[in-house]
């Protein structure tokens, strides 16, 4: 069936390194992928997403990489700041039959100075 | 936050009683999606719509109905609220093929 997952629950880096953080994704028909950050007590922000056309997309200090042979997404993040710190999540759809988006369980990123 | 509102902000319920969520949008997006969210589990799909009255179970939607019967309010309903449904609730609205917009979500407590 259709499930997103997420390698590490917990990534702790410090201010300044770059962080990676890794998704799973199982159906291979997902040609959509999101990465959303979530700070305590709010609704998840919309960082990047990532069509299946591509391998990778840049944003500002945010990277998405997308290996469709192993069914992997990556987010990483330049020199890592105090405010990166939240719970990052990505998400997955299925384009245009089924606009279902199913997400992972989540990684808590930690920045310590 | 993306012309989305959800209400209440915060419910607190007994067991067994019929509880309705509000999101209501001001962006015209087709679609719109429930999510609940609990520890360990991320955001799980309860229902979603893709236009007025049309509308499809997610992953855990037992227990929960929806409606949508114009384009900027989507309802979700617990018929009878049990104590398994406390949560924190996650509306969500996206445009065909683009990222979905979240609210600042309902916290719903059971007793």
């Amino acid at each position: 069936g259709e499930s997103v997952g997420l390698h590490l629950p917990t990534l702790s880096v410090q201010e300044g390194d770059n962080s990676i953080i890794n998704c799973a994704y199982s159906n291979s028909a997902s040609d959509y992928f999101i990465w959303y950050k979530q700070e305590s007590g709010k609704g998840p922000q919309f960082i990047i997403d990532i069509r299946s056309n591509m391998d990778k997309r840049q944003g500002q200090r945010v990277t998405v990489l997308l290996n469709k042979t192993v069914k992997h997404l990556s987010l990483q993040i330049a020199a890592t700041q105090p405010g990166d710190s939240a719970v990052y999540f990505c998400a997955e759809n299925i384009l245009p039959k089924d606009d279902k988006l199913i997400f992972g369980t989540g990684t808590r990123l930690q920045v310590f100075p | 936050d993306a012309g989305i509102t959800q209400s209440p902000r915060h419910k607190v319920t007994e067991t067994g009683t019929p509880v309705t969520l509000r999101c209501h949008q001001t962006e015209n997006h087709r679609y719109m999606y429930w999510y609940r969210q609990d520890p360990g589990h991320g955001l799980r799909l309860i229902h979603y719509s893709y236009g007025v009255k049309d509308t499809d179970k997610g992953e855990v939607s037992d227990g929960y109905s929806v409606s949508r019967s114009k384009t900027e309010d989507f309802l979700l309903t617990l018929e009878s609220a049990t104590s398994s449904q406390t949560s924190v609730y996650f509306c969500a609205i996206a445009g065909q093929g683009v990222e979905a917009f979240f609210g600042q979500g309902t916290r719903l407590t059971v007793v």
